[in-house]
């Protein structure tokens, strides 16, 4: 069964430094990988995703993710914070389920702080 | 285009009553997907539906099933309700593979009093 790991249940950083939220998955091959932002009082939309190819994906709003299969990792990044940023973050995994429908299991989430 | 609709936002209920929520996938979009959000547990999936059909399921009780019609619009229906299923119930909707990812809906938040 897959499972994921967000390691961070929050994460702090000044306006302007490094966004660095970090995620680690089991899954059967391949992984269908996630990355979800949700603002309070909202859904989650989608960042970014990972399915085949290219390794590093990019996504809305700035942020990428690298899918390292040697790590089992699918760490999101963004070169610089700002205050919108603010938000509950998902990573998530996705499954082909065995009745051919899918399940998507998600991470805890990280809570990312930006301060000014 | 327009999003995932869910209905109603709020509601208050009391134990023991059951509730029906309402899900309006985005149009084209065959797949709805809901899910139980809570600070404690996080989001856990509940089921998934596809032409009317569930394909898959996750580890709730009975109490707690759905259905999709013709049109894709999907419902959940919680019955003898219990204070632990206070939560936001959010509903996914997806073209048919999994490798497209979810449009959320803005979810309902239940509260069980």
């Amino acid at each position: 069964a897959q499972s994921v790991t967000q390691l961070g249940s929050h994460v702090s950083v000044s306006e302007g430094a490094l966004v660095l939220l970090r995620c680690n998955y089991s899954s059967s091959v391949p992984p269908y990988l996630f990355w979800y932002v949700q603002y309070p009082n909202q859904g989650l939309q989608l960042l970014l995703k990972y399915t085949t190819g290219a390794t590093l994906v990019k996504g809305i709003n700035g942020f990428e993710a690298e899918f390292k299969k040697s790590e089992t990792s699918f760490h999101l990044t963004k070169p610089s914070a700002h205050m919108s940023d603010a938000a509950e973050y998902f990573c998530a995994v996705s499954d082909r389920g065995s009745t051919g429908g899918f399940k998507t299991i998600f991470g805890a989430g990280t809570r990312l702080f930006v301060k000014a | 285009k327009a999003g995932v609709t869910q209905t109603p936002r709020y509601l208050i209920k009391t134990r023991g009553q059951q509730v029906t929520l309402s899900c309006s996938p985005i149009s084209g979009h065959r797949s709805v997907s809901w899910y139980q959000q809570t600070p404690g547990q996080g989001l856990q999936f509940l089921f998934e539906y596809f032409s009317e059909t569930q394909r898959n399921k996750g580890n709730f009780p009975g109490r707690f099933s759905g259905r999709q019609f013709s049109n894709s619009r999907s419902e959940m229906n919680v019955s003898t309700l219990e204070l632990g299923d206070s939560a936001l119930y959010l509903c996914a909707s997806s073209l048919a593979r999994t490798e497209y990812g979810y449009t959320f809906g803005s979810g309902t938040r239940l509260t069980v009093v």
